[in-house]
């Protein structure tokens, strides 16, 4: 079935440093993938997506590319911010916006 | 608000009891969308309400579980005869489109003892 995968464990990192959350898929068909942020004491809100192979979504500094041959949906950031301590979550669209999420990585940037 | 409000944000209940967990969509959107996320996993889809009717219910994990939507609105989830392994947080989300964009509420946290 579809399904996602995210790299296991926390991020801990030092503000300015370069940012990379790794997430792989299996999937029939070409779904849409997306990144969602959970930022502390909200709600899960859109990040990103991309709907096609080699679409690049972008948004708040954050980039991922939709990588057909290697099924992969990498999220990069090139200088963090203490802003962006939070649990990030891989997801790819079934259809009818049933999404299947990655397990999330937590990532706390210190100053 | 105009956010997606979800309640109780807490709730501890003995193993055996009944709780409903209650989802308010954003205003005018169609969807709406149950999720469970235990500790350490994932999220899992439970259930999608296409207005008010559920043409998808098949992440539901047992006959224990059931939802209902009214007034192309609010939502409850029910579980009956909670376990300890139905401790969780429930996510509501809802969105007006197919494009993938769910707008979350912030969850009920479900503790079983």
């Amino acid at each position: 079935g579809n399904s996602v995968t995210q790299m296991e464990g926390p991020v801990t990192l030092s503000e300015e440093a370069f940012l990379t959350i790794n997430c792989t898929y299996t999937a029939t068909g070409y779904p849409s993938l997306f990144w969602y942020v959970q930022y502390p004491g909200e709600g899960l809100q859109l990040l990103l997506k991309a709907t096609k192979a080699d679409d690049k979504g972008s948004n708040k500094g954050f980039e991922a590319t939709y990588r057909k041959e290697t099924t992969s949906f990498h999220l990069e950031k090139g200088s963090v911010q203490v802003s962006d301590s939070a649990v990030y979550f891989c997801a790819l669209n079934h259809g009818n916006n049933r999404l299947a999420f990655g397990k999330g990585n937590q990532v706390v940037v210190i100053p | 608000g105009a956010g997606v409000s979800q309640s109780p944000s807490n709730k501890v209940t003995e193993k055996g009891k009944d709780v409903e967990l209650r989802c308010d969509p954003i205003s005018g959107h169609t969807a709406l969308y149950w999720y469970r996320q235990r500790l350490g996993q994932g999220l899992e889809f439970l259930i999608y309400f296409q207005g008010n009717s559920a043409p998808d219910k098949s992440g539901l994990p047992s006959d224990r579980f059931s939802a209902e939507r009214t007034g192309e609105s609010v939502s409850t989830l029910t579980i009956q005869r909670t376990q300890q392994e139905d401790s969780a947080v429930y996510l509501c989300a809802s969105s007006r489109d197919n494009t993938g964009e769910l707008f979350f509420g912030e969850g009920s946290r479900l503790t079983v003892l």
